[in-house]
């Protein structure tokens, strides 16, 4: 069985500082995705990044940064130098290779960005 | 561009009262899902399909029942509604090729009394 925790319920931090977003994964599947999906205030949710187990290469993209680390089954996402834009949601998500539209995911971290 | 399209946006039904929640895409996805969104608990997977006429369940499939004979289409089926069901539905769709990346609907907010 697949699972994935994120521990951190509600974060809340003040315009431009740092946070980081953590999850944590478990799966027995040697080949595996793992996703970053945003639920802004409006509801809908969307995507961000989506990365294959083979590759444990760190991404960046704008002030947005993903850590994976397959040794530790942790996935975790930073945002720098938060913004009010980034208040939402935020799910981590798992899927075998197999049967990639299966989505796993994490129970949330509402994170709060005050200005 | 729609993208995906989920009708209604809220519903209140009585328990025993059945009724079909509406999701149609307009970017030929061969993948479609639909998730349940209840506090605490992300979403969970109710029903998914890989393509018209090909369905399968997802983790919580019980009281929903599911068909797709168009690669447009995907209605999800409240038989027997009860509170337990009472929760925010999503419906998602994606390409085959790129797996997991997936489309979502505004949502549909279901109460259940």
């Amino acid at each position: 069985a697949q699972k994935v925790t994120q521990a951190q319920t509600e974060i809340s931090v003040v315009e431009k500082e740092d946070v980081t977003l953590d999850c944590v994964y478990e799966t027995r599947d040697t080949t595996y995705y793992l996703f970053w999906y945003k639920q802004p205030p409006s509801g809908e949710l969307v995507f961000l990044i989506r990365r294959n187990s083979f590759d444990e290469q760190n991404e960046i993209s704008g002030r947005y940064s993903w850590n994976f680390q397959k040794s530790t089954s942790s996935f975790n996402f930073t945002i720098t130098a938060s913004q009010v834009v980034d208040s939402a949601v935020y799910f981590c998500a798992l899927s075998r290779k197999t049967s990639g539209s299966r989505l796993t995911f994490g129970e949330g971290t509402q994170l709060t960005v005050n200005p | 561009n729609a993208g995906v399209t989920q009708t209604p946006k809220f519903q209140v039904l009585k328990t025993g009262q059945s009724m079909t929640l509406q999701c149609a895409q307009d970017m030929n996805h061969e993948y479609m899902s639909w998730y349940r969104q209840d506090p605490g608990m992300g979403l969970r997977l109710i029903h998914y399909s890989v393509g018209a006429g090909i369905t399968d369940q997802g983790e919580v499939p019980n009281g929903y029942n599911v068909s797709r004979s168009t690669t447009e289409d995907f209605p999800l089926r409240l038989l027997s509604a009860a509170p337990s069901q009472t929760s925010v539905y999503f419906c998602a769709s994606s390409y085959a090729a790129l797996p997991g990346i997936q489309y979502f609907g505004a949502g549909t907010r279901l109460s259940v009394l």
